[in-house]
């Protein structure tokens, strides 16, 4: 199997807090994690690229000091969304590849349950 | 990154085959075609992944024809458990290349 742990899966709190998210592999190493974040009915969009290791790669419009991206080491990956505001409420889900050599590895991304975020 | 293109929605019976075909025209050699399924509230979960040709597995089939240009993903005799929203991403996966979600399909089961 490919299993990926994301934990917690929900989560509730006031505006200003810092909440830190967790993604693991539990029976693979994972050089590369990605997070995304995902809008009601709306499709997932890629926020960063965490590589083990090395600072995380943040697509465009993505504050790397807003969405903090740890990836100690080759079973997790911590998502931290600083100073939280209503407007960082989504479900923010996170997937993992294993680790393997070669350029075409054919090795898909196997994705968490994902963590509802909510800010009062 | 090749983008893709499937139908927002499609409706079917229970029992029934259901095709979902999805176009990535702008393919590379170096891409891989992989399938998810998502239910409300969680991740999406891996179906099948293929290169060329067609693929097999427990839960679904993937053809792709020679010139890779489209995809179709065969689920066979749907039930009320298979309503859900399905992604095809094109790209090379492993080594740490990103995918690029698009609008997927909802597909909807009814008895």
């Amino acid at each position: 199997g490919a299993v990926v742990s994301q934990h917690p899966s929900r989560v509730i709190c006031k505006s200003g807090t810092s909440v830190k998210i967790e993604c693991r592999s539990l029976d693979f190493q994972a050089t590369t994690m990605f997070w995304y974040r995902q809008f009601p009915k709306k499709s997932l969009m890629l926020m960063a690229t965490s590589n083990e290791g090395s600072k995380a790669t943040y697509e465009q419009g993505v504050e790397k000091d807003k969405f903090l991206i740890n990836h100690a080491s080759l079973t997790l990956s911590t998502l931290t969304v600083t100073s939280a505001h209503p407007e960082d409420s989504s479900f923010y889900i996170c997937s993992a590849q294993k680790t393997g050599t070669g350029e075409f590895l054919g090795q898909p991304q196997h994705f968490g349950d994902g963590t509802r975020l909510s800010i009062l | 990154l090749a983008k893709t293109t499937q139908p927002i929605s499609m409706d079917s019976y229970e029992g029934q085959e259901v095709n979902i075909t999805c176009s990535h025209n702008n393919i590379a050699t170096n891409d891989y075609i992989t399938w998810y399924q998502q239910f409300p509230s969680q991740g999406p979960r891996f179906i099948i992944q293929g290169y060329k040709t067609k693929v097999t597995n427990e839960v679904a089939s993937l053809f792709i024809p020679a010139d890779r240009k489209s995809s179709t993903l065969s689920l066979p005799r749907v039930s009320l458990s298979d309503t859900a929203v399905y992604y095809c991403l094109v790209g090379a996966t492993g080594g740490g290349n990103k995918l690029t979600f698009g609008t997927g399909t909802q597909l909807k089961v009814e008895l």
